[in-house]
Protein backbone atom coordinates (compact mmCIF):
# COMPACT_ATOMS: atom_id res chain seq x y z
CA UNK A 1 0.00 0.00 0.00
CA UNK A 2 0.93 3.54 0.03
CA UNK A 3 3.68 4.61 2.29
CA UNK A 4 4.59 8.37 3.58
CA UNK A 5 7.90 9.35 4.90
CA UNK A 6 9.20 12.80 6.73
CA UNK A 7 11.61 13.33 8.72
CA UNK A 8 10.30 13.59 12.67
CA UNK A 9 12.02 17.46 13.85
CA UNK A 10 13.17 20.63 12.19
CA UNK A 11 14.61 23.31 14.14
CA UNK A 12 14.72 26.36 12.73
CA UNK A 13 15.70 30.22 13.72
CA UNK A 14 12.85 32.87 13.97
CA UNK A 15 12.88 34.37 11.07
CA UNK A 16 14.70 31.93 8.98
CA UNK A 17 12.65 29.96 6.26
CA UNK A 18 11.92 26.08 7.07
CA UNK A 19 11.53 23.53 5.10
CA UNK A 20 9.47 20.00 5.64
CA UNK A 21 10.05 17.48 3.22
CA UNK A 22 7.97 14.39 2.42
CA UNK A 23 8.41 11.20 -0.14
CA UNK A 24 5.32 9.05 -1.17
CA UNK A 25 5.44 5.40 -2.56
CA UNK A 26 2.38 5.84 -5.11
CA UNK A 27 2.71 7.76 -8.36
CA UNK A 28 -1.30 7.27 -8.71
CA UNK A 29 -2.11 9.73 -5.82
CA UNK A 30 -4.69 12.60 -7.11
CA UNK A 31 -3.96 15.33 -4.18
CA UNK A 32 -1.51 15.51 -1.43
CA UNK A 33 -2.26 17.94 1.78
CA UNK A 34 0.15 19.43 4.10
CA UNK A 35 -1.89 19.75 7.51
CA UNK A 36 -0.86 21.27 10.93
CA UNK A 37 -1.37 20.23 14.15
CA UNK A 38 -1.25 22.64 17.36
CA UNK A 39 -0.54 21.27 20.51
CA UNK A 40 -3.79 19.66 22.16
CA UNK A 41 -5.62 20.22 18.70
CA UNK A 42 -6.83 18.61 15.95
CA UNK A 43 -5.36 18.70 12.14
CA UNK A 44 -6.07 21.86 10.40
CA UNK A 45 -5.43 21.78 6.77
CA UNK A 46 -2.98 24.20 5.86
CA UNK A 47 -2.82 23.73 2.01
CA UNK A 48 -2.98 21.00 -0.85
CA UNK A 49 -1.34 20.20 -4.32
CA UNK A 50 -3.27 18.54 -7.06
CA UNK A 51 -0.95 15.85 -8.69
CA UNK A 52 -0.34 17.87 -11.96
CA UNK A 53 1.09 21.10 -10.29
CA UNK A 54 4.55 21.53 -10.19
CA UNK A 55 4.06 24.58 -7.16
CA UNK A 56 1.55 26.44 -4.90
CA UNK A 57 2.39 29.36 -3.24
CA UNK A 58 -0.50 30.78 -0.52
CA UNK A 59 0.89 33.91 1.45
CA UNK A 60 4.07 32.17 3.49
CA UNK A 61 3.45 28.78 2.67
CA UNK A 62 4.92 27.48 -0.94
CA UNK A 63 4.45 23.78 -2.08
CA UNK A 64 6.92 21.89 -4.44
CA UNK A 65 5.46 18.56 -6.17
CA UNK A 66 8.09 16.62 -7.52
CA UNK A 67 6.34 13.97 -9.70
CA UNK A 68 8.93 11.97 -10.58
CA UNK A 69 10.77 12.19 -7.49
CA UNK A 70 7.31 11.15 -5.62
CA UNK A 71 8.91 14.40 -3.65
CA UNK A 72 6.58 16.78 -1.65
CA UNK A 73 8.16 20.10 0.04
CA UNK A 74 6.63 22.40 2.22
CA UNK A 75 8.38 26.10 2.77
CA UNK A 76 7.31 28.31 4.68
CA UNK A 77 8.75 32.06 4.82
CA UNK A 78 9.72 34.48 8.09
CA UNK A 79 9.31 31.35 10.45
CA UNK A 80 7.63 32.61 13.32
CA UNK A 81 7.41 30.87 17.15
CA UNK A 82 3.68 30.71 15.83
CA UNK A 83 4.38 27.92 12.96
CA UNK A 84 5.96 25.78 16.33
CA UNK A 85 3.63 22.21 14.94
CA UNK A 86 3.57 19.41 14.12
CA UNK A 87 3.18 19.25 10.42
CA UNK A 88 1.78 16.06 8.49
CA UNK A 89 1.96 15.19 4.97
CA UNK A 90 -0.72 13.19 3.76
CA UNK A 91 -1.29 11.84 0.03
CA UNK A 92 -4.90 10.60 -1.43
CA UNK A 93 -4.18 7.68 -3.55
CA UNK A 94 -6.76 6.95 -6.26
CA UNK A 95 -9.54 5.09 -5.36
CA UNK A 96 -12.24 7.37 -3.46
CA UNK A 97 -13.72 7.79 -0.05
CA UNK A 98 -11.05 10.69 0.46
CA UNK A 99 -9.03 8.57 2.58
CA UNK A 100 -5.72 9.96 3.18
CA UNK A 101 -3.05 8.39 3.80
CA UNK A 102 -0.60 10.05 6.72
CA UNK A 103 3.27 10.16 6.86
CA UNK A 104 4.81 10.54 10.14
CA UNK A 105 4.12 14.21 11.04
CA UNK A 106 7.03 16.53 11.73
CA UNK A 107 7.77 18.50 14.66
CA UNK A 108 9.35 22.02 13.73
CA UNK A 109 10.27 24.37 16.88
CA UNK A 110 10.93 27.66 16.41
CA UNK A 111 13.74 29.26 18.33
CA UNK A 112 14.48 32.70 18.58
CA UNK B 1 -18.51 27.59 12.13
CA UNK B 2 -17.98 23.91 11.14
CA UNK B 3 -17.40 21.53 13.74
CA UNK B 4 -15.80 17.86 14.64
CA UNK B 5 -16.87 17.44 18.12
CA UNK B 6 -15.46 14.50 20.26
CA UNK B 7 -17.23 13.75 23.47
CA UNK B 8 -14.41 13.82 25.61
CA UNK B 9 -10.69 15.14 25.68
CA UNK B 10 -9.29 12.63 27.75
CA UNK B 11 -10.31 9.16 29.07
CA UNK B 12 -8.97 7.07 31.50
CA UNK B 13 -10.35 3.12 31.63
CA UNK B 14 -9.66 0.15 32.60
CA UNK B 15 -8.00 -3.19 30.74
CA UNK B 16 -10.91 -5.15 29.57
CA UNK B 17 -14.03 -2.11 29.83
CA UNK B 18 -15.89 -1.73 26.74
CA UNK B 19 -14.85 1.81 25.70
CA UNK B 20 -17.07 4.20 23.51
CA UNK B 21 -15.99 7.00 21.85
CA UNK B 22 -18.57 9.49 20.16
CA UNK B 23 -17.38 11.81 17.21
CA UNK B 24 -20.74 14.44 15.98
CA UNK B 25 -19.99 16.63 13.14
CA UNK B 26 -22.62 19.23 11.62
CA UNK B 27 -21.58 19.43 8.54
CA UNK B 28 -24.32 16.84 6.38
CA UNK B 29 -21.00 15.17 5.51
CA UNK B 30 -20.99 11.66 4.12
CA UNK B 31 -17.70 10.78 4.99
CA UNK B 32 -16.36 10.21 8.83
CA UNK B 33 -12.82 8.48 9.85
CA UNK B 34 -11.14 7.16 12.95
CA UNK B 35 -7.72 7.45 13.14
CA UNK B 36 -5.30 6.99 16.23
CA UNK B 37 -1.86 9.04 16.44
CA UNK B 38 1.11 7.53 18.09
CA UNK B 39 4.22 9.32 18.26
CA UNK B 40 6.40 8.74 15.17
CA UNK B 41 4.02 6.66 13.67
CA UNK B 42 1.89 9.42 12.17
CA UNK B 43 -1.77 9.43 12.05
CA UNK B 44 -3.20 5.15 11.19
CA UNK B 45 -6.42 4.72 9.71
CA UNK B 46 -8.96 2.21 12.17
CA UNK B 47 -12.12 2.23 10.45
CA UNK B 48 -14.19 4.93 7.97
CA UNK B 49 -17.60 5.46 7.17
CA UNK B 50 -19.22 6.41 3.89
CA UNK B 51 -22.78 6.62 4.53
CA UNK B 52 -24.90 5.94 7.19
CA UNK B 53 -24.78 2.31 8.58
CA UNK B 54 -21.97 1.51 6.06
CA UNK B 55 -18.55 0.71 7.47
CA UNK B 56 -15.34 -0.18 5.68
CA UNK B 57 -11.65 -1.82 7.52
CA UNK B 58 -8.80 0.67 7.75
CA UNK B 59 -5.09 -0.74 8.29
CA UNK B 60 -5.47 -1.11 12.02
CA UNK B 61 -9.39 -2.22 12.65
CA UNK B 62 -7.96 -5.09 15.33
CA UNK B 63 -9.51 -4.69 18.76
CA UNK B 64 -11.66 -1.78 17.53
CA UNK B 65 -15.54 -1.67 16.25
CA UNK B 66 -17.72 1.07 14.85
CA UNK B 67 -21.09 2.24 14.71
CA UNK B 68 -22.85 4.72 12.04
CA UNK B 69 -26.61 5.02 12.79
CA UNK B 70 -26.96 8.41 11.86
CA UNK B 71 -25.64 10.52 9.60
CA UNK B 72 -24.09 13.17 12.07
CA UNK B 73 -22.69 10.39 14.61
CA UNK B 74 -19.74 8.16 14.52
CA UNK B 75 -19.30 5.74 17.30
CA UNK B 76 -15.80 4.24 17.99
CA UNK B 77 -15.69 0.87 20.58
CA UNK B 78 -12.66 -0.79 22.31
CA UNK B 79 -14.43 -3.98 22.79
CA UNK B 80 -12.40 -5.09 25.90
CA UNK B 81 -10.08 -1.82 26.51
CA UNK B 82 -6.10 -3.16 26.20
CA UNK B 83 -2.82 -0.74 27.40
CA UNK B 84 -1.95 -0.70 23.51
CA UNK B 85 -4.74 0.71 23.34
CA UNK B 86 -3.41 4.06 25.42
CA UNK B 87 -3.26 6.43 22.35
CA UNK B 88 -4.86 9.75 20.97
CA UNK B 89 -7.66 8.82 18.96
CA UNK B 90 -8.96 11.80 16.36
CA UNK B 91 -12.32 11.58 14.42
CA UNK B 92 -12.56 13.89 11.19
CA UNK B 93 -15.05 13.88 7.97
CA UNK B 94 -15.25 14.78 4.91
CA UNK B 95 -18.05 15.54 1.77
CA UNK B 96 -18.59 13.02 -0.57
CA UNK B 97 -16.85 14.61 -3.44
CA UNK B 98 -13.59 14.26 -4.16
CA UNK B 99 -10.83 16.41 -3.20
CA UNK B 100 -12.90 18.05 0.05
CA UNK B 101 -11.64 19.36 3.24
CA UNK B 102 -11.13 16.76 5.91
CA UNK B 103 -12.43 18.54 9.05
CA UNK B 104 -11.14 17.15 12.52
CA UNK B 105 -12.14 17.17 16.10
CA UNK B 106 -9.42 18.21 18.79
CA UNK B 107 -8.64 14.69 19.85
CA UNK B 108 -9.57 12.01 22.84
CA UNK B 109 -6.44 10.97 24.58
CA UNK B 110 -7.62 7.64 25.83
CA UNK B 111 -5.17 5.85 28.97
CA UNK B 112 -6.26 1.90 29.52
CA UNK B 113 -4.16 1.36 33.04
Amino acid sequence: GEDVEQSLFLSVREGDSSVINCTYTDSSSTYLYWYKQEPGAGLQLLTYIFSNMDMKQDQRLTVLLNKKDKHLSLRIADTQTGDSAIYFCAVLPSGGYNKLIFGAGTRLAVHP
Amino acid sequence: DVKVTQSSRYLVKRTGEKVFLECVQDMDHENMFWYRQDPGLGLRLIYFSYDVKMKEKGDIPEGYSVSREKKERFSLILESASTNQTSMYLCASSSGQMNTEAFFGQGTRLTVV
